[in-house]
């Protein structure tokens, strides 16, 4: 069935380092989400990226989208306490209507300082 | 505005027990979808509501049902309670474009629910 993947599942950085994650799928997304889900939290929308190999950007995280739209990135430069959360990719659900996502088990970021 | 609100926040049933969350989205927002969360499964889509008809369903067992109404406002039931529904169910609402698809989705805080 259809599987969205994230690696690594988890990532430990000094404060100021970088940190990227990668999501793939095994299908062609129309688009593509992420979202932060801090400890104790609920997720929240970061962005949604649409064309293949789509570049946006967010202060310090840089997110892409690839050419093939199977496979998209999150990089944050320079780690800031604050960055500490879990990170999930999300993609439509099959070839459904409406909204139902299918996550990846996501990328959880400890950050020290 | 107000964000989409969960109630109970935490609930705490017994095995053979049935359960309904509940779900007031966004004001404007006319799909509400329901996740369940867990350490070992991550986020899993349960179902879709739509102008309070179904439009998805996830791959969970028939014990898990839901419903919308014409507020938008949406329910979840989960009846004859398993240890394994021990999760948290989180609802969300987006706002739903014609023609450009579904924006992000708005999450709720969530409800925590134990089964003992």
């Amino acid at each position: 069935g259809q599987q969205v993947m994230q690696i690594p599942q988890y990532q430990h950085v000094q404060e100021g380092e970088d940190f990227t994650t990668y999501c793939n799928s095994s299908t062609t997304l129309s688009n593509i989400q992420w979202y932060k889900q801090r400890p104790g939290g609920h997720p929240v929308f970061l962005i949604q990226l649409v064309k293949s190999g789509e570049v946006k950007k967010q202060k310090r995280l840089t997110f892409q989208f690839g050419e093939a739209k199977k496979n998209s990135s999150l990089h944050i430069t320079a780690t800031q306490t604050t960055d500490v959360g879990t990170y999930f990719c999300a993609g439509p659900r099959g070839n459904q209507a409406g909204t139902a996502l299918i996550f990846g088990k996501g990328t959880t970021l400890s950050v020290s300082s | 505005k107000a964000g989409v609100t969960q109630t109970p926040r935490y609930l705490i049933k017994t095995r053979g027990q049935q359960v309904t969350l509940s779900c007031s989205p966004i004001s404007g927002h006319r799909s509400v979808s329901w996740y369940q969360q867990t350490p070992g499964q991550g986020l899993q889509f349960l179902f879709e509501y739509f102008s309070e008809t179904q439009r998805n369903k996830g791959n969970f067992p028939g014990r898990f049902s839901g419903r919308q109404f014409s507020n938008s406002r949406s329910e979840m039931n989960v009846s004859t309670l398993e240890l394994g529904d021990s999760a948290l169910y989180l609802c969300a609402s987006s706002l739903v474009s014609p023609g450009q698809g579904a924006y992000g989705y708005t999450f709720g805080s969530g409800t925590r629910l134990t089964v003992v």
